[in-house]
């Protein structure tokens, strides 16, 4: 089993909609939680870190459940530019800061 | 004003030779890191280095060499390149190396390909 599960899409969605991202870990040792965007051919980008309590920047919203170790990532009134993969991302307890990168979700953002 | 810079941006090479990849960054962090992201996207950490001393140190073969000279700098050389070679390897850096993971910050990538 991947250490971090992810749907690989694509999802292709019409500008304007509503699209969430899910993610599992498999380790219950996993202390932190991102989000990264990579656009096509470039370099993976944080997009945002990822909390208990929820997070909320912009029409992006993120979740995290340690009983389920599961995390989510909302985009709401999607536009093209928001057309990339979508990394979910964990580190350790102890890991050192080393990123355990999920495959990844393409999203397609279409007129 | 380039964050973190790695040369080249391509490598096109022959099975069986020994290429290097430099990476820099004028971040003032103090961690580096190499990542290899596969055919099928797979990004995995290769190495680690924290102020020149290597900390993460993955299943990768003996034949991948790091080096960091500098805190700035961290090296990779590779010897005997193989098929199976052929990725796109990252540089990325960060503030400190702690359990709550700052944020890392890529370069543009090298993109090998092995002939």
């Amino acid at each position: 089993r991947k250490e971090v599960e992810q749907d690989p899409g694509p999802f292709n969605v019409p500008e304007g909609a509503t699209v969430a991202f899910n993610c599992t870990y498999s380790n219950s040792a996993s202390q932190s939680f991102f989000w990264y965007r990579q656009d096509c051919r470039k370099e993976p980008k944080l997009l945002m870190s990822v909390y208990s309590s929820g997070n909320e920047d912009g029409r992006f919203t993120a979740q995290l459940n340690r009983a389920s170790q599961y995390i989510s990532l909302l985009i709401r009134d999607s536009k093209l530019s928001d057309s990339a993969t979508y990394l979910c991302v964990v580190t350790l307890t102890g890991g050192g800061n080393k990123l355990t990168f999920g495959t990844g979700t393409q999203l397609k953002v279409e007129l | 004003d380039t964050a973190v810079s790695q040369t080249p941006k391509y490598l096109v090479t022959q099975m069986g030779n020994d290429k290097s990849i430099k990476c820099e960054q004028n971040l003032g962090h103090d961690t580096m890191y190499w990542y290899k992201q596969d055919s099928k996207k797979f990004l995995k950490i290769m190495f680690s280095y924290n102020n020149k001393e290597l900390i993460i140190n993955e299943t990768v073969p003996n034949r991948f060499s790091p080096k960091s000279p500098d805190k700035a700098h961290l090296n990779l050389h590779i010897n005997s390149l193989e098929l199976g070679d052929s990725a796109v390897y990252f540089c990325a850096s960060s503030q400190g190396a702690g359990l709550a993971g700052p944020e890392q910050f890529f370069g543009p990538g090298t993109r090998l390909t092995v002939l």
